[in-house]
């Protein structure tokens, strides 16, 4: 079954730390992968895409990384901010998952000021 | 320019009643996808319409959930005889492109709306 699941499911940091969220993955055969953030009450924000022949993908504090093999994937968020503090999901578009994307249950993030 | 929107965003209704739920994709998308989130969890995939065609509906739950998309733009919910394990925020996607461009890694951000909450009472 193709699966994803989110390491830790809450973090909680002060303001100013670089964390790491983890997303791992059961099936390396993969389309690409998606990193996303909510907000409480709120719809999901694209942050980062990684398609399966990349390794690594960044947006200003933010560091996605893709190891096909190990089935991991990463997101770095550098000098955190008390605005960085929401929901994290991590998606996967498996090859032979129709055009459906995977979601594992994400990881609660609170930055402290 | 507008990202995707969805209406109604919140919908109470009484278990046994009918319900619809809109969703206008980003301009010029060709795919549009529907997810349905329940608290605390990550959203699970329900239906994907390439164009106006359903080209994978096999994650409606059971025959009381269906969707259309007539004219390849907005789309429409439809929740028959609701129970209250309906009860979630409903979510819309869009993509550009679909799944051969995501075949050929060419894909295929999707951009999320807002969601509608319903609650079945």
């Amino acid at each position: 079954k193709q699966e994803v699941t989110q390491i830790p499911a809450a973090l909680s940091v002060p303001e100013g730390e670089n964390l790491v969220l983890n997303c791992s993955f059961t099936d390396s055969a993969i389309y690409n992968l998606q990193w996303f953030r909510q907000d409480p009450g709120k719809g999901l924000t694209s942050l980062l895409l990684i398609q399966s022949s990349q390794r690594e993908q960044t947006s200003g504090r933010l560091n996605a990384s893709l190891d096909k093999s190990s089935g991991r994937s990463t997101l770095y968020i550098a000098a955190s901010q008390p605005g960085d503090s929401a929901t994290y999901l991590c998606a996967v578009s498996f090859v032979g998952g129709g055009s459906r994307l995977t979601f594992g249950e994400g990881t609660q993030l609170t930055v402290n000021p | 320019g507008a990202g995707v929107s969805q209406t109604p965003s919140n919908k109470v209704t009484e278990k046994g009643k009918y319900v619809e739920l809109r969703c206008d994709p980003i301009s010029g998308h060709t795919a549009l996808y529907w997810y349905r989130q329940s608290l605390g969890q990550g959203p699970e995939f329900l239906i994907y319409f390439q164009g106006t065609g359903a080209a994978d509906d096999s994650g409606l739950p059971n025959d009381r959930f269906f969707a259309v998309r007539p004219e390849g733009s907005v789309s429409t919910l439809k929740i028959q005889r609701t129970e209250r394990g309906d009860s979630a925020v409903y979510l819309c996607a869009s993509s550009l492109s679909g799944l051969w461009d995501r075949v050929l890694g060419r894909g295929n951000e999707q951009f999320f709306g807002p969601g509608t909450r319903l609650t079945v009472l």
